[in-house]
């Protein structure tokens, strides 16, 4: 399987504050990348597809970028309603798998 | 406007099989493919398998030998089944829109496996 590799695992930040998480592939994964905001009792929510595509509908205060192994989410000023935990995971190969998610708190 | 509802007990027994259903509102189960995954307590999210309407399945080998989908087209609804289940099993299941990169989660359900 291939392994996801995120960091940080949490981050204390500040509203309107500049946000990035890394995210890192065992093998190369092309850009069958994606990018996921959880919050506690809701269902995930894809924001970024193939890297850096942004959803239909998502705010374009997330981006994202990287191609191969090394990936990178960003969240350009984060508001209030960002307080969430967000998760890579890569495509290219089943099973698909998971990054370790990274908790923004306040 | 696509949603995913997952339903089955809350609490399964040490070795026996646990069930659950999906069902899908605003979108027809043969239009995709549909999948489920799993996240355990304080761990990351795990991809369990896919199914297409066509009853075409890929399971995660982690699983295999353990794990069974089937679809019901006509109540637009699709089922997980897991058997000789252990306390390792427990998770918060959701269901899912795509086989590989899923778009439309369901809001998942907690299965306890304890005795």
């Amino acid at each position: 399987d291939i392994q996801m590799t995120q960091s940080p695992s949490s981050l204390s930040t500040s509203i309107g504050d500049r946000v990035t998480i890394t995210c890192q592939a065992s093998q190369d994964i092309r850009s069958y990348l994606s990018w996921y905001q959880h919050k506690p009792g809701e269902a995930p929510k894809v924001l970024i597809y193939d890297a850096s595509t942004l959803e239909t509908g998502v705010t374009s205060r997330f981006s994202g970028s990287g191609f191969g192994t090394d990936f990178t989410f960003t969240i350009s000023s984060l508001q209030p309603e960002d307080i969430a935990t967000y998760y890579c995971q890569q495509y290219d190969n089943l099973p698909p798998t998971f990054g370790g998610g990274t908790k923004v708190e306040i | 406007h696509v949603q995913l509802q997952e339903s089955g007990p809350g609490l399964v027994k040490p070795s026996e099989t646990l069930s659950l259903i999906c069902t899908v509102s605003g979108d027809s189960i043969t239009s995709y493919y549909w999948s489920w995954l799993r996240q355990p307590p304080g761990e990351r999210p795990e991809w369990i398998g896919y199914i297409h309407h066509s009853g075409s399945t890929n399971y995660n080998p982690s699983l295999r030998g353990r794990v069974s989908m089937s679809i019901d087209p006509s109540k637009n609804q699709f089922s997980l089944k897991l058997t000789s289940v252990t306390p390792a099993d427990t998770a918060l299941y959701y269901c899912a829109r795509r086989k590989a990169s899923p778009d439309y989660w369901g809001q998942g359900t907690l299965v306890t496996v304890s005795s």
